[in-house]
């Protein structure tokens, strides 16, 4: 079975500044690996994925995820933060050829001007 | 084309009412999920559907939670005798469900559905 943890329920950090969403997951397979983000009054939406290939993911706004596999680790980056990042962000992990996707608790980014 | 709706929205009732909660996926997806997003929590899973296959109801929490799907389109969630704990947000997601699509494990959400329990 796989499980996701993410560490920090809530991350506040002022706008500019980087900051890190950190993501450890456990299975006994190899996975695949996904951060979704919902912003406030807002359906999860996916902001990137790991299928497979190059360890270093990005998204189009900016944010980028490297998947360790030595750490079991899928941490979430952004190098200058905006207001509009304020959101809550999900790791989740599911397996190649399963269907099952197991989610995270979930990390309240809050930005602060 | 269009994304996974839901419906309602928001719906408030009363404790021991039934409600049903109902999701349109995007077209062409063979999988389908429901999942409980509790005020300030994670998702919880609750079932999903796979084409034709016996759906994976693992996720449910008690007899009073039921879900069916016809074919690969709507999907409904039916909760009996709510209770105050049935109170959450809802979601539905689909995906393409087919090994050999790249992505068929990104799933789709909809908006969800706000459940109030008084």
């Amino acid at each position: 079975a796989q499980s996701v943890t993410q560490l920090d329920s809530q991350v506040p950090v002022f706008e500019e500044a980087p900051v890190e969403l950190r993501c450890n997951y456990s299975s006994s397979v190899s996975v695949y690996l996904f951060w979704y983000v919902q912003y406030p009054n807002q359906g999860l939406q996916l902001l990137l994925k790991y299928l497979s290939g190059s360890t270093l993911v990005e998204s189009i706004n900016g944010f980028e995820a490297e998947f360790n596999k030595s750490q079991t680790s899928f941490h979430l980056r952004k190098p200058s933060v905006h207001i509009s990042d304020t959101a809550e962000y999900f790791c989740a992990v599911s397996v190649p050829g399963g269907f099952k996707t197991i989610f995270g608790a979930g990390t309240r980014l809050f930005v602060k001007a | 084309g269009a994304g996974v709706s839901q419906s309602p929205s928001n719906k408030v009732t009363e404790k021991g009412k039934d409600v049903e909660l109902r999701c349109d996926p995007i077209s062409g997806h063979t999988a389908l999920y429901w999942y409980r997003q509790r005020l300030g929590q994670g998702l919880e899973f609750l079932i999903y559907f796979q084409g034709n296959s016996a759906p994976d109801k693992s996720g449910l929490p008690s007899d009073r939670f039921s879900a069916e799907r016809t074919g690969e389109s709507v999907s409904t969630l039916t909760i009996q005798r709510t209770q105050q704990e049935d109170s959450a947000v809802y979601l539905c997601a689909s995906s393409h469900g087919t090994s050999g699509a790249p992505s068929y494990n990104e799933q789709f959400f909809g908006p969800g559905t706000r459940l109030t329990v008084l």
